[in-house]
Parts: C-alpha cells; sequence; structure tokens
C-alpha cells in the first residue's frame, strides 16, 4: 500500500540543539501532519498542512517548532531549540483529501540528552 | 477541546474469544470515527472508519457507530495472538484531523 517514509529512524541531540525530522509523504496526497506520541501510548496531534500552509496547530506546537515543505521536497518539522521533553516518537502522515484515510510512517524516535 | 475516551485501558482475552473495544466522542461536531492498530514499535494502520449509524463489517471486525451518543465499538472475533497490539479510535470533524483516544492495549492469550 501507500507509503510515507520518515528520515531518520532514530536521533539522538542535545539539549539546545536544532533537529529536523524529515518525511516523505505518499506522492499524491495533499494533506500533511505530525503526531507526537509519548511511550507507546495516546498519539497526540502537532500540526496540519494543506497548500504550503499551516491549518491548524495543537497547543504542543510550542514557538520552537515549525514545518515546511519546499516545492513539494520532504515535510519536515525542525525543533530550535530542542528541550527534553520534546523527547517522544514523531509519526509524519499524509492523506489524499479530508475524511480519507491517513496514512503513518514507521517514525521517529527523537531522544533528547 | 474534543476529547475522545477509549475503554478499556487494557484487555486480555483467549485466542479465538471476542475483544470489544469502546470509544466515545466529547464533541458533537464529529462526522467520522477511525479505528487504528499499532502493534509495539510499528507505525498505526487503519482498520476500518465509520460515519453512518449502524454497522460495518469486514472480516472478523466489527464496527458500530451510534451518533446520537457518538460512541462507536470495535468487536474482534476469533481473535489471534497477531492481534495483540495497540488499538486507538480516532475521530475527526471535516475531516482536518484526526483527534486520537489513549488507546486500549489488546493481549490475545493463547
Amino acid at each position: 500500500g501507500p507509503k510515507v517514509l520518515q528520515i531518520p529512524s532514530h536521533q539522538i541531540i542535545d539539549m539546545g540543539q536544532m533537529v529536523t525530522l524529515n518525511c516523505d509523504p505518499v506522492s499524491n496526497h495533499l494533506y500533511f501532519y505530525w503526531y507526537k506520541q509519548i511511550l507507546g501510548q495516546q498519539m497526540e496531534f502537532l500540526v496540519n498542512f494543506y497548500n504550503g500552509k499551516v491549518m491548524e496547530k495543537s497547543k504542543l506546537f510550542k514557538d520552537q517548532f515549525s514545518v515546511e515543505r519546499p516545492d513539494g521536497s520532504y515535510f519536515t518539522l525542525k525543533i530550535q531549540p530542542t528541550a527534553l521533553e520534546d523527547s517522544a516518537v514523531y509519526f509524519c502522515a499524509s492523506s489524499l483529501g479530508r475524511d480519507t484515510e491517513v496514512f503513518f510512517g514507521k517514525g521517529t524516535r527523537l531522544t533528547v540528552v | 477541546q474534543q476529547k475522545v475516551q477509549q475503554s478499556p485501558e487494557s484487555l486480555i482475552v483467549p485466542e479465538g474469544g471476542m475483544a470489544s473495544l469502546n470509544c466515545t466522542s466529547s464533541d458533537r461536531n464529529v462526522d467520522y470515527f477511525w479505528w487504528y492498530r499499532q502493534h509495539s514499535g510499528k507505525s498505526p494502520k487503519m482498520l476500518m472508519s465509520i460515519f453512518s449509524n449502524g454497522e460495518k463489517e469486514e472480516g472478523r471486525f466489527t464496527v458500530h457507530l451510534n451518533k446520537a451518543s457518538l460512541h462507536t465499538s470495535l468487536h474482534i472475533r476469533d481473535s489471534q495472538p497477531s492481534d495483540s497490539a495497540l488499538y486507538l479510535c480516532a475521530a475527526s470533524c471535516m475531516g482536518y484531523k484526526l483527534t486520537f483516544g489513549t488507546g486500549t492495549s489488546l493481549l490475545v492469550d493463547p
């Protein structure tokens, strides 16, 4: 089936440094999402993105977070600077339209030390 | 802010048994419910979605929806050890995003 690719699968970073998580969405999809999951439990919405713009962001999407998809390349989540509480698995997802199946990548496990 | 509540938090069923999972949204604007399954260390994969009142069946999986109470349930019959996973219910409103519940951890005991 359709695949969302995430790079890297694991990242360890020093607190205060910048990190960029990369996502290659399903090729014809138009809506993109980032979710955060801690300890294999609740999947929490961070942000969604359509037509080059953020549509909605949650209160977890701190000022240190930003997303972009320059010229249809990777959809990225940048955290600058990182904090210890940013340690989690970040899942990228995409969908063709609204109310259509959302496909998730395998996640990037981010550890901030 | 919309909340999606799932119960039970964890469930153990014998192999071949029936597993029943519940999910309720607090947002009256919700128009779609989704059930995802996530095996440990893997990405969530959609099992089924439902938006109209009633029941939908696909193989061993049946989903019910009561729109008046914003309650959905997932039933897995003839449960297999490979069904052991975290089951996530999600709700959406106008399709902009999925709001997930806290999940039900299912263990099928062989």
